[in-house]
């Protein structure tokens, strides 16, 4: 079975600086997906960003970029300049590809705090 | 432009009562997905479906049931509500269950009490 890990409950960053959320993932699949989900207070989950596996180019979308490692399973998220509204929990998720379901996995989460 | 949405947006519920969760897609997804979310845990998958009529079982689906009558409802059942079914339940559809990503509606907090 496929397992998500986030090793960082909580994380703070100063506001317009870098912060890098981590996670690991389990998985025997050569085919799969990965994905940051964003959720701040009002509890909506919003996509962040996705990462196909069998591309090798690190997902990138405005502030927010991927280092993915595919060999080592793992997929940090790179908060550029961040901003008060970033504030929120994050949440790692992985999705089988080759006709599974397609529910998503996901880790137990990181809590960031952004500082003005 | 409605999405996924789900109602009620909260619910308190005595030890044994029963309810549905409702949840319903204007996108034409055929795939539909019940999860819930404890506290400082992320989302854990109750279950799904692929298509009007199809339904199965997630990883923690005791409790619950569910139906897909149409392209548009999956609502999700409680029979006998227990305090162990405190959570946030979300409800996401997706167009297909691979590349596309999951669209989730704004969850449904139910307290047990």
């Amino acid at each position: 079975a496929q397992t998500v890990t986030q090793s960082q409950p909580e994380m703070s960053v100063q506001e317009a600086e870098t912060v890098t959320l981590s996670c690991t993932y389990d998985t025997s699949e050569s085919d799969y997906y990965l994905f940051w989900y964003k959720q701040p207070p009002s509890r909506q989950m919003i996509l962040v960003i996705r990462q196909e596996a069998y591309k090798q180019q690190n997902a990138t979308e405005n502030r927010f970029s991927v280092n993915f490692q595919k060999a080592a399973k793992s997929f940090s998220l790179k908060i550029s300049d961040s901003q008060l509204g970033d504030a929120a929990m994050y949440f790692c998720a992985y999705r089988s590809g080759g006709g599974s379901q397609g529910n998503l996995i996901f880790g137990k989460g990181t809590k960031l705090s952004v500082k003005p | 432009n409605a999405g996924v949405t789900q109602t009620p947006k909260f619910r308190i519920l005595k030890i044994g009562q029963s309810m549905t969760l409702q949840c319903t897609q204007d996108m034409n997804h055929n795939y539909m997905y019940w999860y819930r979310q404890d506290p400082g845990m992320g989302l854990k998958l109750i279950y799904y479906s692929v298509g009007a009529g199809i339904t199965d079982k997630g990883e923690v689906p005791n409790g619950y049931n569910v139906s897909r009558s149409t392209t548009e409802d999956f609502p999700l059942r409680l029979e006998l509500a227990a305090p162990s079914q405190t959570s946030v339940y979300f409800c996401a559809s997706s167009y297909s269950p691979e590349s596309q990503p999951q669209h989730f509606g704004d969850g449904t907090r139910l307290s047990i009490l």
